[in-house]
């Protein structure tokens, strides 16, 4: 089977620096990928690891760690805005390529 | 482009009628990806198209649930014989995958708006 997890949960505030952890235990694996999803919204793209290391765009940075199974996403200098449900998936390659969704971080930026 | 379309936004159905959604994927991609959301959980996989070939269907799918994408264009998501169980937000997403060994760009998923089911 496929899983990813991921805290249900996270709360900080304004300005802050928040680390949104993800791990996985799947068949497949091609790269890894974080999507944000405000409420009533559809999920959106943020970031793509296919290697291991840092992918840094703009206020968030996202890392892989391919042997340890594991990835994050850095959010700095946290915007109200900010708050929403963070999702990682990894692509698991092959001739769908589809990707499995983790069940996603609540994240409530706080003023 | 006006990124992905999903028609209806939102649909109330009684238990035991058929549905039908609809996306309109981005015109350049070849890719187009089914998923159902419920609420606090991740996208689902359902089912997946390259051009108009359907290449996969998840395992979990019962057979009430059939897509087509005609053409490669537009793909409906019918499901016959509605149950409470199947209300939750269907999401349709595209990608464009290079003829390449390169996968990456397939990785990056544009989402629709979603449909949203209630099953009564």
């Amino acid at each position: 089977g496929q899983s990813l997890e991921q805290p249900s949960e996270v709360t900080a505030v304004e300005g802050a620096i928040v680390q949104i952890n993800c791990t996985y235990q799947t068949s497949g694996f091609y790269g890894l990928s974080w999507y944000q999803q405000h409420d009533g919204g559809a999920p959106t793209f943020l970031s793509y690891n296919a290697l291991d290391g840092l992918e840094e765009t703009g206020r968030f940075s996202s890392f892989l760690s391919r042997s340890d199974s594991y990835g994050y996403l850095l959010l700095q200098e946290l915007q109200m805005k900010d708050s929403a449900s963070y999702f990682c998936a990894v692509a698991l390659g092959g001739a769908t390529n589809k990707l499995i969704f983790g069940t996603g971080t609540l994240l409530a930026v706080q003023p | 482009d006006t990124g992905v379309s999903q028609d209806p936004r939102h649909k109330i159905t009684k238990r035991g009628q058929n549905v039908t959604f609809r996306c309109d994927p981005i015109s350049e991609h070849n890719r187009l990806y089914w998923y159902r959301q419920t609420l606090g959980q991740g996208p689902e996989f359902l089912t997946y198209f390259q051009n108009e070939a359907q290449l996969e269907k998840s395992r979990l799918l019962s057979d009430r649930f059939s897509a087509e994408r005609p053409k490669g264009s537009f793909s409906t998501l019918e499901i016959q014989r509605t149950e409470q169980g199947d209300s939750a937000m269907y999401l349709c997403a595209s990608s464009f995958r290079s003829t390449g060994a390169d996968l990456s760009g397939a990785n990056v998923l544009t989402f629709g708006a979603g449909s949203r089911l209630t099953v009564l």
